[in-house]
């Protein structure tokens, strides 16, 4: 089975707090993706990587930035966070040939910036 | 440009009778299907996908769904409702085109009542 793990489930920060999320899959999948979901605006792409070192915006990437050094992990960064950032995160990972992309989640991080 | 539109944000049924979330979708490519299903405070997992290969895709727990080019549909069904299936269910789009990013439908609520 593929399994998608983030580092926490629930996290609290205080506003300005720089925040860091981990993704780690274990099927050595090229794509990796963060999103947000919020109720009422279903999924959002926040960054994607196709490689190791490689990132591209999604369609909200202000306030964030990823860091992909290896080819499991893939973080997203709040540089310096803020109440309207406060939402649940998914990180998901798949392969990128074979034109079938169906996408692997992890369980979620749910943050709250107080 | 793909896009895809659930036809229902809220669908409520009685345990032991049929299920159908309406999906449309817009593709200038041959698509990529999916169905995923968000239990609450969870990831989401893959129910099934549409590859162009057999119109009538099965997917895990009793559900299927139909692709219909000529509708430009790909409605899930399945044909008794369990306690277990409320959760939130998204229909999702490969876009071919932008490397395998998914576009996600709003997503409808199925309610199962006792």
């Amino acid at each position: 089975d593929v399994k998608v793990t983030q580092s926490s489930r629930y996290l609290v920060k205080r506003t300005g707090e720089k925040v860091f999320l981990e993704c780690v899959q274990d099927m050595d999948h090229e794509n990796m993706f963060w999103y947000r979901q919020d109720p009422g605006l279903g999924l959002r792409l926040i960054y994607f990587s196709y490689d190791v070192k490689m990132k591209e915006k999604g369609d909200i990437p202000e306030g964030y930035s990823v860091s992909r050094e290896k080819k499991e992990r893939f973080s997203l960064i709040l540089e310096s966070a803020s109440t309207n950032q406060t939402s649940m995160y998914l990180c998901a990972s798949s392969f990128s040939y074979g034109g079938v992309y169906e996408q692997y989640f992890g369980p979620g991080t749910r943050l709250t910036v107080t | 440009a793909q896009s895809v539109t659930q036809l229902d944000s809220h669908v409520s049924v009685s345990e032991g009778t049929p299920v159908l979330l309406r999906c449309n979708y817009s593709s200038s490519y041959s698509p990529s299907l999916f169905w995923y299903v968000q239990h609450p405070n969870k990831g989401l997992q893959l129910l099934l996908k549409y590859t162009s290969a057999a119109t009538l895709v099965k997917g895990i727990n009793g559900f299927e769904a139909e692709f219909k080019k000529s509708e430009t549909s790909f409605h899930l069904t399945k044909p008794s409702a369990h306690m277990s299936d409320a959760a939130e269910y998204f229909c999702v789009v490969s876009s071919f085109s932008q490397g395998g990013k998914l576009i996600f439908g709003q997503g409808t609520e199925l309610s199962v009542k006792p």
